[in-house]
């Protein structure tokens, strides 16, 4: 079975730059769920993706968006970077249908992010 | 709104000493509760839920929590801590029509000394 891979798994970028964060869910799962976890923080709902469209959004600006590929992968783009984008970011898959079963969230190890 | 707390940011503790670990949810609708794990330069790993049922859960690795409806807690507890714990803990909560939403507390460090 294969699990969550996320990439890169390191960045640095500068104030004002785009980035794109990468996510391959696990086997058989159909949801991804993107996370911002902060430096001491615990992990912070950004959005999810179901059927390729996004499916509940958290407290984050427009500038953070995201894409679901048929084959359930999915991107994080983060447009015109501010110095407190930098974090963790993880991506979570699940096996859930629009509306949500609870399901377990599978997490990948994450990509740190560094803006300066 | 749902809102989880986690009293402690950080719990030092002894080889083979018990530990609990303290989280609070607030919540005016049924909700899902999860303890997850974060070992150094990893990802979360999943150590237990509680949907529905026994109010007691236990994981494979010793830990166990107790959901407590009329305190609004979900407490985790370990008998006997072994070096390999140590890890950042966090608690999250799940509305029951939210799959995938969770809602995470700030996260315990558990450090455990020999």
């Amino acid at each position: 079975e294969t699990g969550v891979t996320q990439s890169p798994t390191h960045l640095i970028k500068t104030r004002g730059q785009q980035v794109t964060l990468r996510c391959s869910s696990q086997s058989g799962h159909n949801t991804v769920s993107w996370y911002q976890q902060a430096l001491g923080q615990g992990p912070q709902f950004i959005f999810q993706y179901y059927r390729e469209e996004e499916n509940g959004r958290g407290n984050f600006p427009p500038r953070f968006s995201g894409l679901q590929f048929p084959n359930y992968s999915s991107e994080l783009n983060v447009n015109a970077l501010e110095l407190d984008d930098s974090a963790l970011y993880l991506c979570a898959s699940s096996l859930a249908g629009n509306g949500g079963a609870t399901g377990e969230l599978f997490f990948g190890e994450g990509s740190r992010l560094t803006v300066l | 709104a749902q809102s989880v707390t986690q009293l402690d940011s950080q719990v030092p503790v002894f080889e083979e000493a018990p530990v609990e670990l303290r989280c609070n949810y607030s919540s005016s609708v049924s909700v899902y509760l999860f303890w997850y794990v974060q070992y150094p330069n990893q990802g979360l790993q999943l150590l237990l839920k509680y949907l529905s049922g026994s109010t007691l859960v236990e994981s494979i690795n010793g830990f166990e929590a107790e959901f407590n409806k009329s305190q609004t807690s979900f407490h985790l507890r370990k008998p006997s801590v072994h070096i390999s714990d140590t890890a950042e803990y966090f608690c999250a909560v799940i509305r029951d029509n939210q799959g995938g939403k969770l809602i995470f507390g700030q996260g315990t460090e558990l450090s455990v000394k020999p």
